[in-house]
């Protein structure tokens, strides 16, 4: 099981703002290991969408942002848009099971 | 642009063996650390295996480690998962990406290679 918590799933309508959390520990997240973001759509590569708690690597637009406080991160999405359903993913460092660690995942639907 | 392809799924009995491939291209192979990711059918993603530019260091998941051997050929710009002793619960989609070793992020990922465990 995952050591990284995020909600199953989050709506939206489109032009909306929605957020993902991210809840970790004292041994990855609250530990200063940086978060990253990742969206998976069927049949497309998956992507990484924030990188260092919230940079954005090229060509991601600026609709989305990361935040990083104390064991927990948020992804958010400002202007929802129809191709922005899919499943985004939080990633970490945990350094008591000295390994990379996933979210949970949660799924995106815009309404 | 950065490719990664993998290749070597299939369907394979509990117990038995399988050598997954990753072909990269669009970027300098033998400077970037790479891994392994898989999803299981339903599940979310799991870190499987790390290695560094030259082959090493490599890291394994506890669900891999004495069971999958990650390494790469930089003249080939491929890297490879050997994993034996599969279990049912291996069974998944096996994702490379190259990886920076600094922050631990996942830059690039490839579409993926199903692996079925079944008897």
């Amino acid at each position: 099981q995952s050591v990284l918590t995020q909600p199953p799933s989050v709506s939206g309508a489109p032009g909306q703002r929605v957020t993902i959390s991210c809840t970790g520990s004292n041994s990855n997240i609250g530990a200063a290991y940086a978060v990253h973001w990742y969206q998976l759509l069927p049949g497309v590569v998956p992507k990484l969408l924030i990188y260092g708690n919230t940079n954005r690597p090229s060509g991601v637009p600026g609709r989305f942002s990361g935040s990083r406080s104390a064991t927990s991160a948020s992804l958010a999405i400002t202007g929802l848009q129809a191709e922005d359903e899919a499943d985004y993913y939080c990633q970490s460092y945990d350094i008591s099971l000295s390994g990379y660690v996933f979210g949970t995942g949660t799924k995106v639907t815009v309404l | 642009e950065v490719q990664l392809l993998e290749s070597g799924g299939g369907l394979v009995q509990p117990g038995g063996s399988l050598r997954l491939s990753c072909a990269a291209s669009g970027f300098t192979f033998s400077t970037y650390a790479m891994s392994w990711v898989r999803q299981a059918p339903g599940k979310g993603l799991e870190w499987v295996s790390s290695t560094g530019g030259r082959g090493t260091p490599s890291y394994y998941a506890e669900s891999a480690r004495g069971r999958f051997t990650i390494s790469r050929d930089n003249s080939k710009k491929t890297l490879y998962l050997q994993m034996n002793y599969l279990r049912d619960e291996d069974t998944a989609v096996y994702y490379c990406a190259n990886h920076n070793w600094d922050d631990g992020r996942f830059d690039f990922w490839g579409q993926g290679t199903l692996v079925t465990v079944s008897s």
